[in-house]
């Protein structure tokens, strides 16, 4: 079965500190992984990596894999209060058909105070 | 780009009644579509993966009969919860990957929808 397991599962931080998010997997067939941040509704994607090594940055947020150590962080630096959010990883297997799934952690809800 | 709809947003209904949600992609044709659940700070957990004109491939342990799901074309997919009772009422969350976008590997949600079954 895959597993996709996040770090910390929940933290509070001060607007301007900056934030590191885990997330290691055990996973058949790897594919990508990818972070989204879910506030109210649905996720919305923020990076896809496929690479180890490869930093991926867009705006303050940046994220790293590790596929050696099966492993991927994602930073956010200089937080805000729009920061606030449940952070999801996922990682994307392949299927026999061809096809791929996504399988999700449980994610980290990141506070951020004013 | 890559936009995706869903309706209705909410949904409150009586016990055994059925509910049809729609998922729509607006700018790109959806070749997959994968619909999920979502508890109450839980994550998501995927029910079914569909392909335009096929059946869909549902997970483990989730009843095809009672979670219908069609894609009768490349940017709509429904999923219709079949004679709903209060343990199915849960957040469902759709997301489609297709050709024309920059990612074909990306899963791009929609905005959920809130079923309540009284």
């Amino acid at each position: 079965e895959d597993k996709v397991v996040q770090s910390p599962l929940s933290l509070v931080v001060h607007e301007g500190d900056t934030v590191t998010l885990n997330c290691s997997y055990e996973v058949t067939n790897f594919r990508s992984l990818l972070w989204y941040k879910q506030e109210k509704k649905a996720p919305t994607f923020l990076f896809m990596l496929t690479s180890s090594g490869i930093e991926k940055k867009s705006g303050r947020l940046s994220s790293i894999l590790d596929k050696k150590e099966l492993f991927s962080i994602l930073n956010i630096t200089a937080t805000q209060t729009g920061d606030s959010a449940i952070y999801l990883c996922a990682v994307a297997c392949f299927e026999a058909s061809n096809d791929y799934k996504l399988s999700f952690g449980a994610g980290t809800t990141v506070t951020v105070r004013a | 780009g890559a936009v995706v709809s869903q309706h209705p947003s909410w949904v409150i209904c009586k016990s055994g009644t059925s509910v049809k949600i729609e998922c729509r992609s607006l700018d790109f044709q959806a070749t997959t579509m994968f619909w999920y659940r979502q508890f109450p700070k839980q994550s998501l957990m995927l029910m079914a993966t569909s392909n335009e004109g096929s059946k869909a491939t549902y997970e483990q342990g989730v009843e095809k009969d009672k979670f219908l799901i069609n894609h009768a074309s490349l940017t709509l997919s429904t999923l219709t919860v079949t004679s709903a009772h209060p343990e199915d009422s849960s957040f469902y969350i759709c997301s489609a990957q297709g050709r024309g976008l920059a990612s074909t590997d990306t899963q791009y949600f929609g905005p959920g929808t809130r079923l309540t079954v009284l």
